[in-house]
């Protein structure tokens, strides 16, 4: 079955520590995404990258870093700038042609 | 650019009856809308979208939405609620330009379903 895999499902970081979350796609989609989920504040968008090799930011960037060397692959670094890490975090792909979207089930990063 | 208001945060309602989960939208460009649902610890999961066609929308669930441009509005409901649907549900709405396709999200509206 085509689809997004996220991992892990959690995740405990130390303080000042990078920690990198892992997103692959089976599903050949060109666009990848990552959103941030806070309580009560539904999903941010991080960034995004349209084709490999290319990403941009989104709305809530700072302190986060991604790559796209491989079409599957999209991961998200969370830096020791972020300052507030602790979230929930949703990769997602887009089929550009018939415009769905497919989600992954998400990585749960805790600051310890 | 394109917001998304979902008017309540918390709907609680009783098993077998129904539900309505508000949604309104603004979009500089003719939009694309969804709405999805999330169980807990868990990815989002499409109900149904809404894209130019047919302004009645039929989900997965039992699910539907009426998509009004008069109210700028994209409503979810469902006849009869069952346990299984107490989850969070967000609105999204999505506006093409060139090739590139964001979503924007609204802060989502958790329904609880009481027996």
């Amino acid at each position: 079955d085509g689809g997004i895999t996220q991992s892990p499902k959690y995740l405990f970081r130390k303080e000042g520590q990078n920690v990198t979350l892992s997103c692959e796609q089976n599903l050949n989609h060109d666009a990848m995404y990552w959103y941030r989920q806070d309580p009560g504040q539904g999903l941010r968008l991080i960034y995004y990258s349209q084709i490999v090799n290319d990403f941009q930011k989104g709305d809530i960037a700072e302190g986060y870093s991604v790559s796209r060397e491989k079409k599957e692959s999209f991961p998200l670094t969370v830096t020791s700038a972020q300052k507030n890490p602790t979230a929930f975090y949703l990769c997602a792909s887009r089929d550009t042609i018939l415009r769905g979207y497919t989600f992954g089930s998400g990585t749960r990063l805790t600051v310890v | 650019a394109q917001s998304v208001t979902q008017l309540d945060s918390h709907v609680s309602v009783s098993e077998g009856t129904p539900v309505l989960l508000r949604c309104n939208y603004s979009s500089s460009y003719s939009p694309s809308l969804f709405w999805y649902v999330q169980h807990p610890n868990k990815g989002l999961q499409l109900l149904l979208k809404y894209t130019s066609a047919a302004t009645l929308v039929k989900g997965i669930n039992g699910f539907e939405a009426e998509f009004k441009k008069s109210e700028t509005s994209f409503h979810l409901t469902k006849p009869s609620a069952h346990m299984s649907d107490a989850a969070e549900y967000f609105c999204v709405v999505t506006a093409s330009t060139g090739t590139a396709s964001k979503l924007t999200f609204g802060t989502g509206t958790r329904l609880q379903v009481t027996l």
